[in-house]
């Protein structure tokens, strides 16, 4: 596997379940993004977590709860969600260099359904 | 703050044809601007970037850009277009020297037709 890679690609689940998505990054990176992509919305940035640490949490409902366990692999924990959070969630990883610019990379993405 | 402003939600063009989509930011600090691009089914991938220096900016697929800090604007454009260029364009804008937080438009949805 090479870049960042997602699973699952696609996901349907009742607003009582309880799922994750995964996100890897083969590239050795060492900050990774969770983001929302709702239709005709500017995608979100919901987490940010640099050095396994999460450094940003843009006011996202505590219905979902991000993990780092390695600079790796980012997980995207799921419960008790609502219609509205069916969405593209995609994950991004860079190498961040204080005070420089560093490409985001993206993965192809989770399409997420709440029924 | 930064805000990015994508006025076409979606552009209709003829193969080979020009084609020019604008985005328009707002910010009161310096800034860095890029353009991806988003096939069916695929994340995002960058285009192009400007972060200093010439203002007129080359990316892959034969993209282009131009930074006019007078007009706020960034509009990507490509002289002959394909229909493999069909996708949704996003127009990003970050804090020059402030990280990675990233800002992004609506998004423009080109749609190449024979």
């Amino acid at each position: 596997e090479t870049g960042v890679t997602q699973t699952p690609r696609h996901l349907v689940m009742g607003m009582t379940n309880k799922k994750s998505l995964k996100c890897e990054q083969h590239l050795g990176h060492n900050a990774m993004y969770w983001y929302k992509q709702s239709a005709k919305k500017p995608l979100e940035l919901m987490f940010v977590y640099s050095l396994e640490e999460r450094v940003e949490n843009n006011s996202v409902p505590s219905r979902f709860s991000p993990e780092c366990p390695n600079s790796s692999h980012l997980f995207l924990h799921l419960h008790t969600l609502q219609p509205e959070d069916s969405a593209l969630y995609l994950c991004a990883s860079a190498a961040e260099l204080a005070g420089h610019y560093n490409e985001q990379f993206f993965g192809p993405g989770t399409r997420l359904t709440v029924l | 703050a930064q805000s990015v402003t994508q006025l076409d939600s979606q552009v209709p063009v003829f193969e080979e044809a020009p084609v020019e989509l604008r985005c328009n930011y707002s910010s009161s600090v310096s800034v860095y601007l890029f353009w991806y691009v988003q096939y069916p089914n695929q994340g995002l991938q960058l285009l192009l970037k400007y972060l200093s220096g010439s203002t007129l900016v080359k990316g892959i697929n034969g993209f282009e850009a131009e930074f006019n800090k007078s007009q706020t604007s960034f509009h990507l454009r490509k002289p002959s277009v394909h229909i493999s260029d069909t996708a949704e364009y996003f127009c990003a804008v970050s804090e020059a020297g402030g990280g990675n937080k990233l800002t992004f438009g609506t998004g423009t949805q080109l749609k190449v037709e024979l």
